[in-house]
């Protein structure tokens, strides 16, 4: 049982436009979420995050989303650059702080100049 | 102030062998938790541990195990390798005292079993 979802593996988008990552979940319980982006042979490096106590967190070029009636995140990424050319992960946990984090599998995205 | 490091970065081992991965996290973080990503499987958890002690497990078979020293640095241990084993293995460290406890990830152990 997939408590959260990417449900696009993979996204294009050409460079300057608005790439967005959507991410669903399962357990109402969640009440954290985080954005990680992963580089090739590298591990997953934290990039933004948001409490269920706030529908919108913005860092730069990047703006998370939360819709909780319907389970809902999303990361923008405006304007999308080369650079952002990896795989994203959405992640959640609950609010016990006891649980680890439950990862997605992950979108690809690609930034194309 | 150093990262999560993970040593080796790269390993081929055959089927029936075992093999020990090891983490050390950030200087002052005390949780350590291991994750396996396989492609299109995304990171699955194994375990986690803090200050010694085991607090979470993943749903892995018993050949996956953990443990975590004195001064935080982890190891995990697959016995019996099986060729499904292959994957990328990661380890991430937190404070468990910052909001949200977000984790920093190492580069990972890529294990290969023939």
């Amino acid at each position: 049982d997939q408590q959260v979802k990417q449900n696009s593996p993979s996204l294009s988008v050409q460079e300057g436009r608005i790439s967005i990552l959507n991410c669903d979940y399962t357990n109402s319980m969640f009440d954290y979420f985080l954005w990680y982006k992963k580089y090739p042979a590298e591990g997953p490096t934290f990039l933004i995050s948001i409490s269920s106590i706030k529908d919108k967190n913005e860092d730069g070029r990047f703006t998370v989303f939360l819709n909780k009636s319907a389970k809902h995140l999303s990361l923008h990424i405006v304007p999308s650059q080369p650079g952002d050319s990896a795989v994203y992960f959405c992640a959640a946990r609950d609010d016990s702080g006891n649980t680890p984090l439950v990862f997605g599998k992950g979108t690809r995205l690609s930034v194309i100049a | 102030k150093a990262g999560v490091t993970q040593t080796p970065r790269y390993l081929i081992k055959t089927r029936g062998q075992q093999v020990t991965l090891s983490c050390s996290p950030i200087s002052g973080h005390r949780s350590v938790s291991w994750y396996q990503q396989t492609p299109g499987q995304g990171l699955q958890f194994l375990f986690e541990y803090f200050s010694e002690t085991q607090r979470n497990k993943g749903n892995f078979p018993g050949r996956f195990s953990g443990r975590q020293f004195s001064n935080s640095r982890s190891e995990m241990n697959v016995s019996t390798l099986e060729l499904g084993d292959s994957a990328l293995y990661l380890c991430a460290s937190s404070s468990l005292f910052r909001q949200g406890n977000e984790q920093f990830f190492g580069p990972g152990t890529r294990l290969t079993v023939l």
